[in-house]
């Protein structure tokens, strides 16, 4: 039972704007710790998205962004493209666990 | 370039123990704090357990507290996972995933996972 509350699922054309909220609360997101993004494609490793609410890594293309406020995250794709299929799942520190925790993941559909 | 090779990973019944490897090359290990991760079937990520680059450091989570040991070895590059007392709901691909040197929590590099499945 994860913390930080996502949509399970989340579809548009390509080339359409998608975004995924994560939902936390004052032990976590609310109390100002950081939020990190990340894909998995099928059948393989997590892949850092998004650092820091906001930052990409190198290479990361500019059709990702992250947004934080109050006690929730998002994340938003715009131009979206096949090779984007793939889950999503965000992340924070939360204090009353003391524990990284991650939210319940998003599948993104390209249609 | 960053690698992490996993190894380790099978099949062990319930009750047993396990050891999964994390080996690293491409950065200064003994300066990253790293981190185990594990992904049970059709679910999502769950976090398991914490390193500091020295080793001095160590946090777990409350579903693997007082059964799971992490551990390091710098002089081998090695990162180390020591499962016991297993469960079925242990069962899960477990990822060593690397700390971004400035911004906490945050994994830059991941594993290629290894599948641990406790069963009889």
């Amino acid at each position: 039972q994860s913390v930080l509350t996502q949509p399970p699922s989340v579809s548009g054309a390509p080339g359409q704007r998608v975004t995924i909220s994560c939902t936390g609360s004052s032990s976590n997101i609310g109390a100002g710790y950081d939020v990190h993004w990340y894909q998995q494609l099928p059948g393989t490793a997590p892949k850092l998205l998004i650092f820091g609410n906001t930052n990409r890594p190198s290479g990361v293309p500019d059709r990702f962004s992250g947004s934080k406020s109050g006690t929730s995250a998002s994340l938003a794709i715009t131009g979206l493209q096949a090779e984007d299929e793939a889950d999503y799942s965000c992340q924070s520190y939360d204090s009353t666990l003391s524990a990284y925790v991650f939210g319940t993941g998003t599948k993104v559909t390209v249609l | 370039e960053v690698q992490l090779v996993q190894s380790g990973g099978n099949l062990v019944q319930p009750g047993g123990s396990l050891r999964v490897s994390c080996a690293a090359s491409g950065f200064t290990f003994n300066t990253y704090n790293m981190n185990w991760v594990r992904q049970a079937p059709g679910k999502g990520l769950e976090w398991v357990s914490y390193i500091s680059g020295s080793g001095g450091t160590i946090f777990y989570a409350d579903s693997v507290k007082g059964r799971f040991t992490i551990s390091r070895d710098n002089a081998k590059n090695s990162l180390y996972l020591l499962m016991n007392s297993l469960r079925a709901e242990d069962t899960a691909v477990y990822y060593c995933a690397r700390e971004h040197p400035v911004v906490p929590a945050a994994l830059d590099y991941w594993g290629q996972g290894t599948l641990v499945t406790v069963s009889s």
